[in-house]
């Protein structure tokens, strides 16, 4: 079965700390990754796509890296600020899933002043 | 701006009345989908488009109905609502759906009591 999980679940750090959140996937047959962010009662917003040929992608203080051959993805927030508190998700299409994205459950992320 | 819009963002309504949630992008984009999330459960796929007139279902597609009839709209149906089907739902689209950047709506809360 093609499953995408996400852990920690949560996550709470002190403003001005780096972190790594991590998403697995257990088929390596997929197209991309794409990492969005969602606040709470809100809609989701795209952050990074990386595609299945590419190893990182930078956006800002945000990076995310992609090993296929392992089945992981991290995304890396440098220098985190309160207003990065939110719900991270990682979600990836398939080989023969008709485009549908499979999501991790999330990692809940707390940035404290 | 691009975006995909959602109506409406918060609805109440009674058991089997009809109801209809539009979306609608301005992105020129060909496949477009419809996810439910749930506590516990994350974002499941209702169904999607991969073109005008053609669409096909995703993992939970019973209670649902939708039609792609233009490019830009992809409005979801529920014939009779029931409260399982209270939820949080998104609409999102992507050039393919396959290997290009999703982008979701701001989402529908539906409660049906």
């Amino acid at each position: 079965k093609q499953e995408v999980t996400q852990i920690p679940a949560a996550l709470s750090v002190p403003e001005g700390e780096n972190l790594v959140l991590n998403c697995s996937f257990t088929d390596s047959a997929i197209y991309n990754l794409q990492w969005f962010r969602q606040d709470p009662g809100k809609g989701l917003t795209s952050l990074l796509l990386i595609q299945s040929s590419q190893r990182e992608q930078t956006s800002g203080r945000l990076n995310a890296s992609l090993d296929k051959s392992s089945g992981r993805s991290t995304l890396y927030i440098a220098a985190s600020q309160p207003g990065d508190s939110a719900t991270y998700l990682c979600a990836a299409p398939f080989y023969n899933q008709g485009g549908k994205l499979i999501f991790g459950q999330g990692t809940e992320l707390s940035v404290k002043p | 701006e691009a975006q995909v819009t959602q109506n409406p963002r918060y609805l109440i309504t009674v058991t089997g009345k009809k109801l209809t949630v539009t979306c609608s992008q301005n992105m020129n984009h060909e496949y477009m989908s419809w996810y439910r999330q749930d506590p516990g459960l994350g974002l499941r796929q209702i169904y999607y488009s991969m073109n005008v007139e053609v669409t096909d279902k995703g993992d939970v597609p019973e209670g649902y109905k939708v039609s792609r009839k233009e490019k830009r709209n992809f409005p979801l149906i529920l014939e009779s609502p029931s409260p399982n089907q209270t939820s949080l739902y998104f609409c999102a689209s992507s050039f393919t759906g396959l290997n290009t950047e999703a982008f979701f709506g701001q989402g529908t809360r539906l409660t049906v009591v």
